[in-house]
């Protein structure tokens, strides 16, 4: 089956620090890979995506690049903010009708001014 | 644009009461789900819908129920609480067919006693 591994943390960074949480994946055919963050006290909001091999999904400054040879998708930022702190979530879903999406743990960030 | 609204925000139950989580999207989704999240575990699916009148069980459906009369609407049934299903619940909607991602809503804080 489907598995994406992606360390628990905290990390913990200063603020502008350059950021890197890893993502792993297990899965059958060429899944579609999502990295979700979570604030306090809410929902997990898409942050970005990446569809297919070599794709790279970016917003708010955050990017990651979809690398079918090591099956991975790493979650990058050049400066990150205070604002920044959160709980990350790598995800990955099949094609083709409905889109079961396998989560990884979650990796929580504290940046620290 | 209120997206995916789930109400109550907070539950307290007694071991053995039953409840229903309510979740409602105004985005014209095909796609529904109920998630739980735990800690150290990430998001687990518990029901999935692909269209109105269509649930299917994900993961870890014992203990709970799931219809969908309409497109909008997605409630989640407890049937008889335990303390094991003390967790955050979320509800999320997708577009449909192809690699949209999830909106997911702000979620329901449940604790059983």
């Amino acid at each position: 089956g489907n598995s994406v591994t992606q360390m628990e943390g905290p990390v913990t960074l200063s603020e502008e620090a350059f950021l890197t949480i890893n993502c792993t994946y297990t899965a059958t055919g060429y899944p579609s890979l999502f990295w979700y963050v979570q604030y306090p006290g809410e929902g997990l909001q898409l942050l970005l995506k990446a569809t297919k091999a070599d794709d790279k999904g970016s917003n708010k400054g955050f990017e990651a690049t979809y690398r079918k040879e090591t099956t991975s998708f790493h979650l990058e930022k050049g400066s990150v903010q205070v604002s920044d702190s959160a709980v990350y979530f790598c995800a990955l879903s099949n094609s083709g009708g409905y889109q079961k999406v396998t989560f990884g743990i979650g990796t929580k960030l504290q940046v620290i001014p | 644009n209120a997206g995916v609204t789930q109400t109550p925000k907070f539950q307290v139950l007694k071991t053995g009461q039953s409840m229903t989580l309510q979740c409602a999207q105004d985005m014209n989704h095909e796609y529904m789900s109920w998630y739980r999240q735990d800690p150290g575990m990430g998001l687990r699916l518990i029901h999935y819908s692909v269209g109105a009148g269509i649930t299917d069980q994900g993961e870890v459906p014992n203990g709970y129920n799931v219809s969908r009369s309409t497109t909008e609407d997605f409630p989640l049934r407890l049937l008889s609480a335990a303390p094991s299903q003390t967790s955050v619940y979320f509800c999320a909607s997708s577009p449909g067919r192809g690699n949209y991602g999830y909106t997911f809503g702000s979620g329901t804080r449940l604790t059983v006693v």
